[in-house]
């Protein structure tokens, strides 16, 4: 598609439910991020794929959160159990393999916005 | 760990008035930092970016000077306009440039 999508744009749940928010990259973008932005905060991040491998797990806050990626394209990051402080926009972002490193340049999406009840 | 430090908002300014922004960081050897702009209702996207000291990033009449002796790179407009009212987050690669952390993000409103 011409840009990074995201589905759903908004979710609302109880707590102790599961959520699967889902990213379709830009296509040919073989890295894909996730991030996390709470209310009046910054841009957390969650992880990082190259291809389907997932190099860089260092940001997920807990067990309760998973990614996965297959076919080099889409991407499903699932929270199991959700607690109300998981409640947050999902950000996610695509880029070049290499291109990080000398652009910079990430493609965002509009987010996923989770509000756990 | 590497952290971007940048002002809090918003910032409320008048139509062309002069925009400063800043941006403090904190990294091991040598990132490459950037401007990303997120206006409402849409993703965020890059605006500009500066790899190494001394650089300057330019974009849509904004500015910021990679300053490695006071680990800075504040962003400056000479004349904001209405349409640039959006929030400005500053942030910096690691060294493997694998990914980019984020400062918190600083809301700009401008009035006309």
């Amino acid at each position: 598609g011409a840009g990074v999508s995201q589905s759903p744009s908004n979710k609302v749940t109880e707590k102790g439910k599961d959520v699967e928010l889902r990213c379709d990259p830009i296509s040919g973008h073989t890295a894909l991020y996730w991030y996390r932005q709470r209310l009046g905060q910054g841009l957390e991040f969650l992880i990082y794929f190259q291809g389907n491998s997932a190099p860089d797990k260092s940001g997920l806050p807990s067990d309760r959160f998973s990614a996965e990626r297959t076919g080099e394209s889409v991407s499903t990051l699932t929270i199991q159990r959700t607690q109300q402080e998981d409640s947050a926009v999902y950000l996610c972002a695509s880029s070049l393999a290499t291109g990080l490193a000398r652009t910079g340049e990430l493609f965002f999406g509009e987010g996923s916005r989770l509000t756990v009840l | 760990g590497n952290s971007v430090t940048q002002m809090e908002g918003p910032v409320t300014l008048s139509e062309e008035a002069f925009l400063t922004i800043n941006c403090t960081y904190t990294a091991t050897g040598y990132p490459s930092l950037f401007w990303y702009v997120q206006y409402p209702g849409e993703g965020l996207q890059l605006l500009l970016k500066a790899t190494k000291a001394d650089d300057k990033g330019s974009n849509k009449g904004f500015e910021a000077t990679y300053r490695k002796e006071t680990t800075s790179f504040h962003l400056e407009k000479g004349s904001v306009q209405v349409s640039d009212s959006a929030v400005y987050f500053c942030a910096l690669t690691d060294n493997a440039g694998n990914m980019l952390t984020f400062g918190g993000g600083t809301r700009l409103m401008v009035k006309p």
